[in-house]
């Protein structure tokens, strides 16, 4: 069974402060990596995605990617109170001609003001 | 302009009825994709179709039967509900069956009683 680990948290932040959001993965043949963010109620929409070994950065929020650790992070900088929400990493699980996302089942993020 | 939109988007009936969900997306993509998310906000693929064919089915019961009039269009229905089918519906919709772009719908929360 191909997994992919998130803490479920809760984690709180004070405004201002960086959250560091992680994730671990057991499939060695995954290429793709996503932040989703889901608030209350909402669907997930997608903030971020990286493909390759290192840090991608967009605005506040930094992917990072270890392939041969099998992890993959995501770090909020200047949290503010509207980035409370869950955050989900999903991976591919590539098949023959076909994708798959694999979601892990969240981490609650707090911001507290 | 909704992207993907699903009906209903809520859903209370009896064990035993039988109820579809719709989804329709106005994006042109060519994939679809049917998720069920459950009471610990667990986001699991059910199926995916690309141009009106099945290409990721998962193990669900076969209770569950999606149906793609066309490619812009992706219903599931739903026989002999159970109480553990309680939960969150997402559709979401994709360029194509290995664009990892993924849209979302607004979800059907399904209520069995």
């Amino acid at each position: 069974q191909k997994e992919v680990e998130q803490n479920s948290g809760p984690l709180s932040v004070p405004e201002g402060a960086i959250a560091s959001l992680n994730c671990t993965y057991s499939d060695r043949g995954s290429q793709s990596f996503f932040w989703y963010r889901q608030y209350s109620g909402k669907s997930p929409e997608l903030i971020m995605s990286i493909y390759s070994n290192g840090d991608k950065e967009d605005g506040r929020f930094t992917a990072q990617l270890n392939k041969a650790s099998q992890y993959v992070s995501l770090l909020i900088r200047d949290s503010q109170p509207s980035d409370s929400a869950t955050y989900l990493c999903a991976v591919t699980l590539s098949g023959a001609g076909s994708y798959q996302l694999t979601f892990g089942k969240g981490t609650k993020l707090s911001v507290i003001p | 302009d909704t992207a993907v939109s699903q009906t209903p988007k809520y859903l209370v009936t009896q064990m035993g009825n039988d109820k579809s969900i719709k989804c329709e997306q106005n994006l042109g993509h060519d994939t679809m994709y049917w998720y069920k998310q459950d009471s610990k906000k667990f986001l699991k693929i059910m199926f995916s179709y690309n141009n009106k064919e099945l290409i990721i089915n998962e193990t669900v019961p076969n209770r569950f039967s999606p149906k793609s009039p066309d490619k812009a269009h992706l219903n599931l229905h739903i026989n002999s509900l159970e109480l553990g089918d309680s939960a969150v519906y997402f559709c979401a919709s994709s360029q194509g069956p290995i664009e990892e772009t993924q849209y979302f719908g607004p979800g059907t929360r399904l209520l069995v009683l």
